[in-house]
């Protein structure tokens, strides 16, 4: 059975920070894993990290994904109110004939002014 | 933003009731599918769909039955709504079935079971 498991469950920091937030998983066969970041409404999707593009980088937010250790981080430098969030992870399974994601529980993340 | 539109944003309802979620998409996408979010579980897949009519089980799909009659429009029905069943549903789509980040989420429907 697919497994994510995101670290930590919340987090609270004031505006200017840099925040870590982690992501371990076990899948049976791994195609992707995808960060997406939800305010109040739908997940909107952040980044996705491959065998053949373990590093992405965004503006302030960057994510590295280590295959072999099964885990992977997103960083946000310099962070401000607008980055509050619940930031999600998810693996996809790429040994099925769908779509087929196992999210993790979410890291809230608060920032204060 | 991708054209998804789920309806009702809310309802609350009772026990033992049937219920009907719609999402409808203006992507012409042919995967579509439901999730649930729940505090502590993420995002659990109920049931997909990989074109009209053709439907298939996700990993929590007891209680859950769905139908693709056209294909911007995809039904989520409780048959009897239980309280296990209170969640936030949400509905996404996608062009492709290997994922990559071309998964588009509609806004949810809060659902209450009482």
């Amino acid at each position: 059975e697919d497994k994510v498991v995101q670290s930590p469950l919340s987090l609270v920091v004031h505006e200017g920070d840099t925040v870590t937030l982690n992501c371990s998983y076990e899948v049976t066969n791994f195609r992707s894993l995808l960060w997406y970041k939800q305010e109040k409404k739908a997940p909107t999707f952040l980044f996705m990290l491959t065998s053949s593009g373990i590093e992405k980088k965004s503006g302030r937010l960057s994510s590295i994904l280590d295959k072999k250790e099964l885990f992977s981080i997103l960083n946000i430098t310099a962070t401000q109110t607008g980055d509050s969030a619940v930031y999600l992870c998810a693996v996809e399974d790429g040994g099925t004939s769908y779509g087929k994601l196992t999210f993790g529980q979410g890291t809230i993340l608060t920032v204060h002014p | 933003d991708a054209g998804i539109t789920q309806s009702p944003r809310h309802k609350v309802t009772e026990t033992g009731t049937p219920v009907t979620l719609r999402c409808h998409q203006t992507e012409n996408h042919r995967y579509m599918y439901w999730y649930r979010q729940d505090p502590g579980h993420g995002l659990r897949l109920i049931h997909y769909s990989y074109g009209v009519k053709d439907t298939d089980k996700g990993e929590v799909s007891d209680g859950y039955s769905v139908s693709r009659s056209k294909t911007e429009d995809f039904l989520l029905t409780l048959e009897s709504a239980t309280s296990s069943q209170t969640s936030v549903y949400f509905c996404a789509i996608s062009e492709s079935w290997t994922l990559s980040e071309k998964l588009f989420f509609g806004s949810g429907t809060q659902l209450s079971v009482l």
